[in-house]
């Protein structure tokens, strides 16, 4: 079956660093990949998606390649700011289907 | 403004007691879900609904039920055969069923056991 797997957390950067959290899938059909963001208390938010190889999904300085070869969809920000401290979760969705998620990866930034 | 509401925020359940969880969205949408987020396990989703009258189980459906008698509306009842129901329990919506469409989250209900 479909499966996401990311690294474990926490991350702990200093504000201005380079950020990547790894991502991998397994899938049977060809997906969507997503990178979704929750804040402490919140739901999540949509942070980017791709629905094709090759795609790039970006925002917000936050970037991701649907890669078909390595099936991995690593999430990359180039400088980190505090308030970018929250729990990143990859995802992929095949049609008809419900999102299936990873485990998330806690981010925290300081100053 | 559109979106997705859930009631309440905070929740308690007492032994043996039934309790029903609360989603309502005014997007329109077509595709209804409910997660169970636990510490360190990422989202686990529960139920489903792509259609009105219409619902199919999730990875961890055991010790829940749902309905989807109107559009807007997927209230979850975490029943009394549910063990361990401690967690934050997330409500979405998408338009349909297509892969590429993202899904539209509520703000969760934390439901603690007495």
């Amino acid at each position: 079956g479909n499966s996401v797997t990311q690294m474990e957390g926490p991350v702990t950067l200093s504000e201005e660093a380079f950020l990547t959290i790894n991502c991998t899938y397994t899938a049977t059909g060809y997906p969507s990949l997503f990178w979704y963001v929750q804040y402490p208390g919140e739901g999540l938010q949509l942070l980017l998606k791709a629905t094709k190889a090759d795609d790039k999904g970006s925002n917000k300085g936050f970037e991701a390649t649907y890669r078909k070869e390595t099936t991995s969809f690593h999430l990359e920000k180039g400088s980190v700011q505090v308030s970018d401290s929250a729990v990143y979760f990859c995802a992929l969705r095949d049609t008809g289907t419900a999102l299936i998620f990873g485990k998330g990866t806690t981010l925290s930034v300081s100053s | 403004d559109g979106g997705i509401t859930q009631s309440p925020k905070y929740l308690f359940r007492k032994e043996g007691q039934n309790v029903t969880l609360s989603c309502e969205q005014n997007l329109n949408h077509d595709a209804m879900y409910w997660y169970r987020q636990d510490p360190g396990q990422g989202l686990r989703l529960i139920y489903y609904s792509q259609i009105v009258n219409d619902f199919q189980k999730g990875d961890i459906a055991e010790g829940y039920s749902v309905s989807r008698e109107k559009k807007e509306s997927f209230p979850l009842t975490v029943t009394s055969a549910q063990k361990n129901p401690t967690a934050f329990y997330l409500c979405a919506s998408s338009i349909g069923g297509q892969a590429n469409e993202k899904l539209f989250f509520g703000s969760g209900t934390q439901l603690s056991v007495l």
